[in-house]
């Protein structure tokens, strides 16, 4: 199975900083089938990013994406406060299905 | 608007088996793959397992021996049993639509937490 390494394990940045969090897999994702969530306490995840770069409906367009093969990146241009969560990745590259074990955003 | 509520126990005895069941709204079932993930208390997201519209099912290799997946289109639903459940089940139990442009999950339910307890 894909192993996903996301790194750092927690982020510390202020409210206006950029974030830039990374996902790295343990062999290809085959299609770029790679998928960016944001998961608030007691809440389910919420879909930010498909297909390694699309911006799902709704998110605003601070949140970007990018990579391909193993190397992928969840960006967020300037933090507002409703940013500060937990991010974890995705993949359907190969089955199973795996996640990120998750990059804790919290603000300094 | 699409949504996923699932329902089922809170608390299940060791050895037993796990029932759950996803009520999809705004949407038919026979389209998509629907999936059910779970996350232990403070501790990441595992994808337990998905069933397609044609009732193919794909499940975790590491639960496989115990899980079984089915879908009942008359009702709109989805359901997952889990058997021999251990305290290492405990976990909010989430379903979730996949769509199979990009294999991504668009819409998940609120969760329910499952406690393995005797």
């Amino acid at each position: 199975e894909i192993v996903l390494t996301q790194s750092p394990g927690t982020l510390s940045l202020y409210p206006g900083e950029r974030a830039t969090l990374s996902c790295r897999a343990s062999q290809g994702v085959s299609g770029s089938y790679l998928a960016w969530y944001q998961q608030k306490p007691g809440q389910a995840p919420r879909l930010l990013i498909y297909g390694a770069s699309k911006r799902a409906t709704g998110i605003p367009d601070r949140f970007s994406g990018s990579g391909s093969g193993t190397d992928f990146t969840l960006t967020i241009s300037r933090l507002e406060p409703e940013d500060f969560a937990v991010y974890y990745c995705q993949q359907f590259g190969s089955s199973p299905v795996t996640f990120g074990h998750g990059t804790r955003l919290e603000i300094k | 608007q699409v949504q996923l509520q699932e329902s089922g126990p809170g608390l299940v005895k060791p050895s037993e088996t796990l029932p759950l069941t996803c009520t999809v709204s705004g949407d038919s079932i026979t389209n998509y793959y629907w999936s059910w993930i779970r996350q232990s208390p403070g501790k990441g997201l595992e994808w337990v397992g998905h069933i397609i519209y044609n009732g193919n099912t794909y499940y975790n290799p590491s639960l496989m021996s115990r899980v079984t997946m089915l879908l009942d289109t008359s009702k709109n639903q989805f359901s997952l049993k889990l058997s021999s459940v251990t305290a290492a089940d405990t976990a909010v139990y989430y379903c979730a639509r996949m769509r199979s442009t990009w294999y991504h999950y668009d819409y998940w339910g609120q969760g329910t937490l499952v406690t393995v307890s005797s």
